[in-house]
């Protein structure tokens, strides 16, 4: 079936080095495509998303590329800091009956050294 | 800030216990959703609702039910507690802007544990 997933489950990187995240998707259909990161002990949180229409978009510190050729989505941090020591996801919107719905991927943990 | 709280961060049930997972955001949103995250399965969407008393299954509703009486508050109901319903329970929330909703509101979590 449809599915969102991650190649690697656990990254290490030291800290100041620049990280990339990846994930594969199977839905073409998706509208956008987001990083959440959950930090231990809470709930996930918004970074960055990417209409599908798009193949780049900065934030603050935090670079997402889409590649709808090989439907792959990478996050990129760069500068990374203990503080990005979390796990994060990949998500997407999916219509459900008419009504969009946000679908996770299984995550990838980061660990940053200092 | 928004703000989504669910009631507990940890509970032990017994199997076969009728269980009430209650969440409430403060941001009047629309949109309310409960998922559960397992390791290595990442987030699944159990239920959500997208206006006071209606709901909408998602991919595993199996097992669940949910409530949705005041615009703030989403309940989910486990019928009959199973050991296989031993899980981290999130509720988020989200506006309804017209346009695809991407930023989502989670609360912390709650840990179901079910003997």
């Amino acid at each position: 079936g449809e599915s969102v997933g991650l190649h690697l489950p656990t990254l290490s990187v030291q800290e100041g080095d620049n990280s990339i995240i990846n994930c594969a998707y199977s839905n073409s259909a998706s509208d956008y495509f987001i990083w959440y990161k959950q930090e231990s002990g809470k709930g996930p949180q918004f970074i960055i998303d990417i209409r599908s229409n798009m193949d780049k978009r900065q934030g603050q510190r935090v670079t997402v590329l889409l590649n709808k050729t090989v439907k792959h989505l990478s996050l990129q941090i760069a500068a990374t800091q203990p503080g990005d020591s979390a796990v994060y996801f990949c998500a997407e919107t999916r219509m459900n009956t008419g009504f969009q719905k946000l679908v996770f991927g299984t995550g990838t943990r980061l660990l940053v050294s200092p | 800030d928004v703000k989504v709280t669910q009631s507990s961060r940890y509970l032990v049930k017994r199997t076969g216990e009728k269980v009430f997972l209650e969440c409430v955001q403060d941001m009047d949103h629309e949109n309310m959703f409960w998922y559960r995250q397992d390791p290595g399965l990442g987030l699944r969407l159990i239920y959500f609702s997208y206006d006071v008393k209606m709901k909408e299954k998602g991919d595993i509703p199996e097992g669940y039910s949910v409530s949705r009486e005041k615009k703030e508050r989403f309940s989910l109901i486990l019928e009959s507690a199973s050991t296989n319903q031993t899980s981290m329970y999130l509720c988020a929330s989200s506006l309804i802007t017209g346009q695809p909703n991407t930023e989502a509101f989670f609360g912390q979590g709650t840990r179901l544990t079910v003997v």
